[in-house]
């Protein structure tokens, strides 16, 4: 199993563009998630999902846009890149069990917006 | 929602001493989680705690969360330079499924 994959791993964008940063996993995990990390902000949650067609926000959701068409993958699309969102994304996923805590998380996507 | 404090913020050690961190939450948790994240990699979950007041390990790892569950602690012992990464505790966020990350420990170790 290759577990959870993102790619890019590098990307540097102008102030506008667009993009989607990719994300999938191979272990049939029902949920998946996008995390942003900052410095000294640890990981702060973007959007959600459990299962294929269902996303939810989480808690900074604002210039970020997710769809769930498959259980494997999860992409992150930013619609008009800003300075603010220079930041290292992680995707995660896990089992939907009660009890069953452990998020397996992606090699991360460094992101700088010029 | 729920916030989570840890300290230290950062340390710096050296090889062979051992190593003390804490989580602290205003609310009561039944589930903590300690994840370490390596440089340049995501984070990876090292334990994860069900009883409070009850030891787990795993390895030269030890965490506990308290009787009061609104604090939880790792130790390290006899550190080596491949412990150096960040140290996350986490506990179940606002819904069931999703986590909540403290801010992180930065751990160094000088050899």
């Amino acid at each position: 199993n290759a577990g959870v994959t993102q790619t890019p791993k590098f990307q540097v964008l102008k102030t506008g563009q667009s993009m989607t940063l990719q994300c999938a996993q191979d272990m049939n995990h029902e949920y998946m998630s996008w995390y942003r990390q900052d410095p000294g902000m640890g990981l702060r949650l973007i959007h959600y999902s459990v299962g294929a067609g269902i996303t939810d926000q989480g808690e900074v959701p604002n210039g970020y846009n997710v769809s769930r068409s498959t259980t494997e993958d999860f992409p992150l699309r930013l619609l008009s890149a800003a300075p603010s969102q220079t930041s290292v994304y992680f995707c995660a996923s896990r089992r939907l069990a009660w009890g069953y805590n452990e998020q397996f998380f992606g090699p991360g996507t460094r992101l700088t917006v010029l | 929602g729920q916030q989570l404090n840890q300290s230290p913020q950062s340390m710096f050690i050296q090889e062979g001493e051992d190593v003390s961190m804490n989580c602290t939450s205003s609310s009561i948790f039944n589930t903590w989680l300690w994840y370490k994240q390596d440089p340049g990699e995501g984070p990876v979950l090292l334990i994860a705690l069900y009883k409070a007041g009850e030891l787990t390990s795993n390895g030269r790892l030890t965490a506990q969360f308290g009787i009061t569950r609104k604090d939880s602690f790792l130790n390290i012992s006899a550190s080596i330079p491949s412990d150096v990464g960040i140290y996350f505790c986490a506990i179940p966020g606002a819904g069931s499924y999703q986590l909540t990350f403290g801010k992180g420990t930065k751990l160094s170790v000088i050899p």
